[in-house]
């Protein structure tokens, strides 16, 4: 898995409640992203880092926010975690200077009742 | 609209056959397209990526073709076996450094003994 670590790997919170994901990285990559994958819509990309302090939006951002304060961690947080954000949730790291493909960590399952 | 397409949910096979599997998209110009797999329960993993200008890449028992005119890729497993059962998605590269992947829905791939 290249060196990524999610955590937690499982999660149930109740609906209303604020989440923190936690994706930490071994190699210090400048690249790190979050998906959300779910039946039907493959892996959707929710925010992504393009190095410290520097973030972006994804195709689904809405009611997720993110920090970077070290190069090892990026965070992603459901500020008031909704049904519709139950999913697994994804990490991702490219390594620019080698090649464009992205490294996946285990994945995050996170169900909000 | 934009959209990707891969042919079909699931997929089987007889082992030893070849596997050829179909990702379509239309309205996006991608830099590249590679091909993950995934195994229930893991993150994707990255298998191959063919550039806009190659027509077609081999690895192993792996090959990928691109057609740009018709904006599709097929994906090839020759000599199948069981162990190639998993989940194939495609991912389109829109700007060909990793900040932008966007991924198909995937083939559940079953290669019968």
């Amino acid at each position: 898995d290249a060196g990524i670590t999610q955590s937690p790997r499982h999660k149930v919170t109740e609906t209303g409640t604020p989440v923190t994901l936690r994706c930490h990285q071994t190699e210090n990559h400048r690249y790190m992203y979050w998906y959300r994958q779910d039946p039907g819509h493959g892996l959707r990309l929710i925010h992504y880092s393009y190095g410290v302090k520097d973030t972006d939006k994804g195709e689904v951002s809405d009611g997720y926010s993110v920090s970077r304060s070290k190069t090892e961690d990026f965070l992603l947080t459901l500020e008031s975690a909704t049904s519709s954000q139950t999913s697994v949730y994804f990490c991702a790291i490219s390594v620019r200077e080698m090649g464009p493909e992205a490294f996946f960590g285990q994945g995050t399952r996170l169900t909000v009742v | 609209s934009q959209k990707i397409e891969q042919n079909s949910e699931a997929l089987n096979i007889q082992e030893g056959k070849t596997a050829t599997l179909t990702c379509n998209y239309t309205n996006y110009s991608p830099a590249y397209l590679q091909w993950y797999r995934q195994d229930p329960g893991r993150g994707p993993v990255f298998l191959l990526l063919i550039r806009e200008n190659e027509k077609e890449k081999r690895k192993e028992r792996l090959k990928v073709t691109f057609d740009t005119t018709l904006k599709q890729s097929l994906f090839h497993i020759t000599a199948s076996q069981p162990a190639d059962s998993a989940t194939y998605l495609c991912a389109l590269d829109l700007i060909g450094g990793g900040q932008n992947f966007v991924f198909g829905p995937g083939t559940r791939l079953s290669v019968l003994p």
